[in-house]
């Protein structure tokens, strides 16, 4: 069962809309979420993290945290065409000797011009 | 920025044969991962590294090992490649901590037959 869960799967907005994606942690033993895009072709790269209980904005990209939840929400306005790629949530654990990040499903996002 | 480069890009390797992925890093990153990709999976965790000489055991290690002989390289072996392997491998790499990005190789496209 995964432990980092994702939704939608797909999620299609017109371009300068606001797109929404979802995230929730079965386990408490984490330290960060993390957001990542990838477009076709290319590995993950890193949009931001987030901690703490709230809102935290970098440019168009707003995460959200309910740590009592384990759910994060990632939250894009203006979307552009070049946003249109897989998005993942990770959140980061400690292992036996450092940490590691756990990925989730992956939510496909489309902007439509 | 971190530049973590894997070969082969592209893999075909037949049903019991032995397979070897390679990933270097050049950011001297303390901490290095495998991860594969599948529909409907996203990013699952296979083996990771915390310095030259160390692995650990992720998610699905089973039918993988890992060896990290220096600290800019790290490699996946499949000993006995099955079809259920085929898939796209991720090499990752980070700092360390919980709150550090981790960098991703372009992945090695892998089939099996």
């Amino acid at each position: 069962q995964q432990k980092v869960q994702q939704s939608p799967e797909s999620l299609s907005v017109p371009e300068g809309g606001m797109a929404s994606l979802n995230c929730t942690s079965s386990d408490r033993n984490f330290q960060y979420f993390w957001w990542y895009r990838q477009h076709s072709g290319e590995g993950p790269k890193a949009l931001m993290s987030i901690f703490s209980d709230g809102d935290k904005k970098e440019g168009r990209f707003t995460a959200h945290l309910n740590k009592a939840s384990l759910h994060v929400s990632l939250h894009i306005r203006d979307s552009q065409p070049s946003d249109s790629a897989l998005y993942f949530c990770a959140v980061s654990e400690q292992g036996n000797s450092g940490t590691y990040q756990r990925f989730g499903t992956g939510t496909k996002l489309q902007v439509v011009p | 920025e971190a530049a973590v480069t894997q070969s082969p890009r592209n893999k075909v390797a037949v049903t019991g044969g032995k397979v070897t992925l390679s990933c270097n890093q050049t950011n001297n990153h303390n901490n290095m991962y495998w991860y594969r990709q599948d529909t409907g999976h996203g990013l699952r965790l296979i083996h990771y590294s915390y310095g030259a000489g160390s692995t650990e055991k992720g998610d699905i290690p089973d039918g993988y090992k890992a060896s990290r002989p220096s600290q800019e390289n790290f490699s996946l072996i499949l000993e006995l490649a099955t079809p259920s392997q085929t898939s796209v491998y991720f090499c990752a790499s980070a700092e360390g901590g919980a709150n550090t990005e981790v960098f991703f190789g372009k992945g090695t496209r892998l089939t099996v037959v």
